[in-house]
């Protein structure tokens, strides 16, 4: 069955430094999002991509933050300068269409650690 | 209350009981989705009920959706164990916006 991946699982990293995450989506899939969910909270929507655009961003999406399909099969997300407080766990996940209601699929996540 | 706000937060059951979880939300949805969540792992899709509809069945799962009352209901029937997890609701809101929110969760733990 196809799954979204994700690398790596864990990433751990100093205050200031630049993270790259990566995502795998399913092959067929149009429409990728990111989630982050910090511990023991709530998972949130970061960002939504689509036809090589961004459709939207929360407001946790700031200009530290950036995505990118660099490929035809991979959708990263970057931090420039992390922060303490982006510790989390980050979720990639894909949709076949936005324009019907599809499911959205997660991959397993990259925990970051940023000390 | 929060969009996609669950209750109750914990519940504690025996295996082979059935377990109910409810989802409330206040504005309009497009469909609402169910997640499960073992600790620490990732989110597992179980089902998706669109706004016109009112009941899906996945398996051991069984899903209820009010419009009116804006809520649903997660029925997991004849537990096991390795349903312990934690389970969301999402929300996808009307419109072509897709993005989710989500709920903070139910922990259910379900004891041998």
């Amino acid at each position: 069955e196809p799954e979204v991946t994700q690398t790596p699982s864990h990433q751990v990293t100093q205050m200031g430094q630049e993270v790259i995450l990566r995502c795998v989506p399913i092959s067929n899939h149009l429409y990728f999002y990111w989630y982050r969910q910090i511990l023991g909270q709530k998972v949130e929507f970061l960002v939504s991509f689509y036809n090589n655009e961004i459709s939207e961003k929360s407001e946790i999406f700031d200009d530290q933050f950036s995505v990118e399909r660099p490929d035809g099969s991979n959708f990263t997300l970057k931090i420039r300068s992390t922060k303490l407080e982006d510790s989390a766990m980050y979720f990639c996940a894909s949709s076949e269409e936005a324009s019907r209601t599809t499911e959205q699929f997660f991959g397993p996540g990259t925990r970051l650690t940023v000390l | 209350s929060q969009q996609g706000e669950e209750d109750p937060q914990a519940l504690s059951i025996q295996e082979g009981e059935n377990a109910t979880m409810n989802c409330s939300y206040k504005t309009s949805i497009n469909n609402l989705q169910w997640y499960r969540q073992n600790s620490g792992r990732g989110l597992v899709h179980l089902i998706l009920i669109r706004s016109n509809e009112r009941e899906k069945h996945s398996g051991r799962l069984r899903v209820t959706l009010d419009t009116s009352k804006k809520s649903s209901s997660l029925l997991i029937t004849a537990s096991r164990a390795a349903d312990t997890a934690s389970y969301f609701c999402a929300t996808g809101p009307t419109g072509a916006n897709s993005k989710l929110t989500f709920g903070k969760g139910i922990t259910l733990s379900v004891r041998p």
